[in-house]
């Protein structure tokens, strides 16, 4: 069974600070795709990063990048210089073979002015 | 590129009567699309995978007969609450598979069942 788990349910950041959210996951497969999807107040689902596991380098957006550790089964986000519009539940998401997507249970992320 | 509609964005309606929810995918064609529910400071919660052409898969726990999906094309897929009930009010999001394992988001729908 799969299982994506995000351990810190509420994180603050001071504006044009740095912040790192973590998520672990659980799969005995080898080849599969990682996700972080940002929902803001409107709640429309955003795609923030994807990162391919049999890729070693890690993906990076802009001001968004993720550190994957393939044998650790973790896969943080890291967003630098936070903004104010970055206030929103982050989600981490699994998905393997064409299957349905995994999702952590969020993180919710205040930026402060 | 890759954006997916629903509507509506806002639906209330009585207790015993059906609701359909329209996902479109705008901008590129859809084999598969996904129906989310998500209640409030949760995660989402999936409910059915929908297939152009072919049954929808459903999963464990969510009543088919209640919650019927038709995928007719390759650009749309509906989500139909037959005789809602106050219970069934919620938000339900959409999202279409574009890309190698990539999923888009519908803005949602807000169902409110007084």
């Amino acid at each position: 069974a799969q299982t994506v788990t995000q351990s810190q349910p509420e994180m603050s950041v001071q504006e044009a600070e740095t912040v790192t959210l973590s998520c672990t996951y659980d799969t005995s497969e080898s080849d599969y795709y990682l996700f972080w999807y940002k929902q803001p107040p409107s709640r429309q689902m955003i795609l923030v990063i994807r990162q391919e596991a049999y890729k070693q380098q890690n993906a990076t957006e802009n001001r968004f990048s993720v550190n994957f550790q393939k044998a650790a089964k973790s896969f943080s986000l890291k967003i630098s210089d936070s903004q104010l519009g970055d206030a929103a539940m982050y989600f981490c998401a699994f998905i393997y073979n064409f299957n349905k997507f995994y999702f952590g249970s969020g993180t919710k992320l205040n930026v402060k002015p | 590129g890759a954006v997916v509609s629903q509507h509506p964005s806002w639906v209330i309606c009585k207790s015993g009567t059906s609701v359909k929810i329209e996902c479109r995918s705008l901008d590129f064609q859809a084999t598969t699309m996904f129906w989310y529910r998500q209640f409030p400071k949760q995660s989402l919660m999936l409910m059915a995978t929908s297939n152009e052409g072919s049954k929808a898969t459903y999963e464990q726990g969510v009543e088919k007969d209640k919650f019927l999906i038709n995928h007719a094309s390759l650009t749309l897929s509906t989500l139909t609450v037959t005789s809602a009930h106050p219970e069934d009010s919620s938000f339900y999001i959409c999202s279409a598979r574009g890309g190698v394992e990539t999923q888009y988001f519908g803005p949602g729908t807000r169902l409110l069942v007084l």
